[in-house]
């Protein structure tokens, strides 16, 4: 039961370089997310894909972009990394007509 | 818009001793209600959730929930607590789109 699964765990990035994050779920569900979490602030979305072919900004999308690459995947990237992306990022699914979500196990991202 | 709030950032209890964890929410008509849990290092599980029917909710590891439409809130509430449940729980909300508002988590500790 490999539910969602996010790639990479860690990452050290230095200002101005990009980077990917990689999330997939197996669970055929048609809505994704992803949300970062900093020190009391709760989780804050930043885009979400209601189902395959569509995204749409959450409330922090600046700096961000995503991909939702088919059914499983939806991939974040930052093209161009700033310290204040320093957090923890999750990624998560839900399925078609239920707003529960099914939450990965993060990316721990620094960004120096 | 809607919104949660977690009024207590730190909750010592000891083992063995009743837990209560407050949220109140703000949302314009009937919401959705979700408890998760995160534990050090690891992604949010969900502990329960409310949608409709009756008020008092049961979830996993011995927790249940109540809806109280009257005072927006869904307190948390666990009769005896043990040392495995030291971990930041997250109240969350939605409007039955599938895009979840997190509060900004409580910390309990649980003293032995």
């Amino acid at each position: 039961n490999a539910g969602v699964t996010q790639t990479p765990k860690f990452q050290v990035l230095k200002t101005g370089q990009s980077m990917t994050l990689q999330c997939a779920q197996d669970m055929n569900h048609n809505s994704m997310y992803w949300y970062r979490q900093d020190p009391g602030m709760g989780l804050r979305l930043i885009y979400y894909s209601a189902s395959e072919g569509t995204t749409d900004k959450g409330e922090v999308p600046n700096g961000y972009n995503v991909s939702r690459l088919n059914k499983r995947e939806f991939s974040l990237r930052l093209e161009s990394a700033a310290p204040s992306q320093t957090s923890v990022y999750f990624c998560a699914s839900s399925a078609q007509g239920t707003p529960e979500a099914f939450f990965g196990q993060g990316t721990r991202l620094t960004v120096v | 818009a809607q919104s949660v709030t977690q009024p207590d950032i730190h909750i010592t209890v000891s083992e063995g001793a009743s837990l209560e964890l407050r949220c109140n929410y703000s949302y314009g008509a009937t919401p959705y209600l979700f408890w998760y849990v995160q534990s050090p290092g690891q992604g949010l599980q969900l502990l329960l959730k409310y949608f409709s029917g009756d008020t008092l909710v049961q979830g996993i590891k011995g927790f249940e929930a109540e809806f109280k439409r009257s005072q927006s809130s869904f307190n948390l509430r666990k009769p005896s607590v043990h040392w495995s449940d030291a971990a930041e729980y997250f109240c969350a909300v939605t409007g039955g789109g599938n895009k979840l508002t997190f509060g900004t988590g409580t910390q309990l500790k649980v003293e032995l």
